[in-house]
């Protein structure tokens, strides 16, 4: 099972500044690896998809990078509605597994 | 518009048993695989495993292999997750999703959220 690290567990950030969220696989991954934002009582929605494409409808703000075990989401300029937590998922093979999570709070 | 839509909340004693759906529309329920996502009280998420409704073919985390059943009705665009006997473990909020063509998870239910309480 391949295993995905998230880090930090928890980020401080406050409106219109940048963050930087990383993934980290515990083998090759390649490019398929997907970001998902969770708000409270919400579903998961699917934002980043191929280490670095967004989704339909997802802001330009939002942007992935990195392939093989080493990834990251950066959102440019936070917005009081991206204040959530945010999964990265590998689906290289059909064991597709989840990172734990990061929590972007206000600062 | 592509859409699941999942069964109402659940609330069942240990040792019960439980089949929770989700019914697929706006797109051909045949041709994509769906699969199921656990998230336990305060947790992240966990998947669970997979179906491709046109053939039946099925597979499982290892941490839910034995645990759970997942079939699909495809007259009816329907998926399910069953349980043969609930544990207080069990409880958390149950998600179907469909991967897109990408793979990655597009389409989300809204969840299933499965209480199991004496």
């Amino acid at each position: 099972e391949i295993v995905m690290t998230q880090s930090p567990a928890t980020l401080s950030v406050s409106p219109g500044e940048r963050a930087t969220l990383s993934c980290r696989a515990s083998q090759s991954v390649s490019s398929n690896l997907a970001w998902y934002q969770q708000k409270p009582g919400q579903a998961p929605r699917l934002l980043i998809y191929g280490a670095s494409t967004r989704a339909t409808g997802i802001p330009a703000r939002f942007s992935g990078s990195g392939s093989g075990t080493e990834f990251t989401l950066t959102i440019s300029s936070l917005q009081s509605e991206d204040f959530a937590v945010y999964y990265c998922q590998q689906y290289n093979n059909w064991l597709l597994t989840f990172g734990g999570g990061t929590k972007v709070e206000i600062k | 518009e592509v859409q699941l839509v999942q069964s109402g909340a659940e609330v069942k004693k240990p040792g019960e048993s439980l089949k929770i759906s989700c019914k697929g529309s706006g797109y051909s329920f045949t041709s994509y695989w769906i699969g199921w996502v656990r998230q336990m009280p305060g947790k992240g998420l966990e998947w669970m495993g997979i179906i491709y409704p046109g053939d039946s073919d099925t597979r499982y985390s290892p941490s839910f292999q034995g645990q759970v059943t997942i079939s699909a009705d495809k007259s009816i665009s329907t998926a399910y997750l069953q349980w043969s006997s609930l544990k207080a473990s069990d409880t958390a909020m149950y998600y179907c999703v469909r991967p897109g063509s990408s793979d990655a998870f597009d389409i989300w239910g809204q969840g299933t959220m499965v209480t199991v309480s004496s």
